[in-house]
């Protein structure tokens, strides 16, 4: 079945240290996309990427960073410059055009320990 | 820029009909979203609706759109106790590229 896989799904994190968000998809969707969900501050945009190897800063990319060097994959770090990490981060996916539906992966929650 | 709001919270009893509001600012053509969210999960897409509609039904879910308004709802018919959820609002601009603009998210609470 295709869709867009999570991992992990809990991720503790030391003050100071770098974490990577994995972000996988076999849809064949061209755009992925990186939110961070806070309580009562719905979905904020991370970074969000159209095509490999191109990707565009969202609303909140300070502390963040992101490669799309695959089609099917758009990894997130957290670096230790994100002075407020610990939050629910979820990744999306769409195909080409306005109209189409965002797929949502499980989510990560990062906690910052 | 474009915005989405909604209301955070909302608290019906089990077999009301619940109604879940949210209003737009992007006057281009758009598509309206509404995705939910279960604890702990990402969110899934319920239903959609384009700019040139007032108007769409799919079983218990009605989406009702006042474009000159912009102001959108979505009207959940007989809410069970599994309706409980986060209810996000979402807009897609035709000019926006790919960038889908969320609201806050309404938590129902259903009570039986």
């Amino acid at each position: 079945d295709g869709g867009i896989t999570q991992s992990p799904k809990y991720l503790f994190r030391k003050e100071g240290q770098n974490v990577t968000l994995s972000c996988e998809q076999n849809l064949n969707h061209d755009a992925m996309y990186w939110y961070r969900q806070d309580p009562g501050q719905g979905l904020r945009l991370i970074y969000y990427s159209q095509i490999v190897n191109d990707f565009q800063k969202g609303d909140i990319a300070e502390g963040y960073s992101v490669s799309r060097e695959k089609k099917e994959s758009f990894p997130l770090t957290v670096t230790s410059a994100q002075k407020n990490p610990t939050a629910f981060y979820l990744c999306a996916s769409t195909s080409q055009g306005a109209g189409t539906e965002a797929f949502f992966g499980q989510g990560t929650r990062l906690t910052v320990v | 820029g474009e915005d989405v709001e909604q209301s955070l919270f909302l608290s019906v009893r089990e077999g009301d009909s619940s109604v879940i509001n949210c209003t737009y600012t992007d006057s281009s053509s758009t598509y309206l979203y509404w995705y939910k969210q279960e604890p702990g999960a990402g969110l899934q897409l319920l239903t959609y609706i384009f700019s040139n509609m007032d108007m769409k039904q799919d079983q218990r879910l009605t989406v009702l759109l006042n474009k000159k308004d912009k102001h959108l709802s979505l009207r959940i018919a007989d809410t069970q106790t599994g309706d409980s959820a986060i209810y996000f609002c979402a807009e897609r601009s035709l000019t926006g590229g790919f960038k889908t603009i969320f609201g806050a998210g309404t938590r129902l609470f259903v009570k039986a």
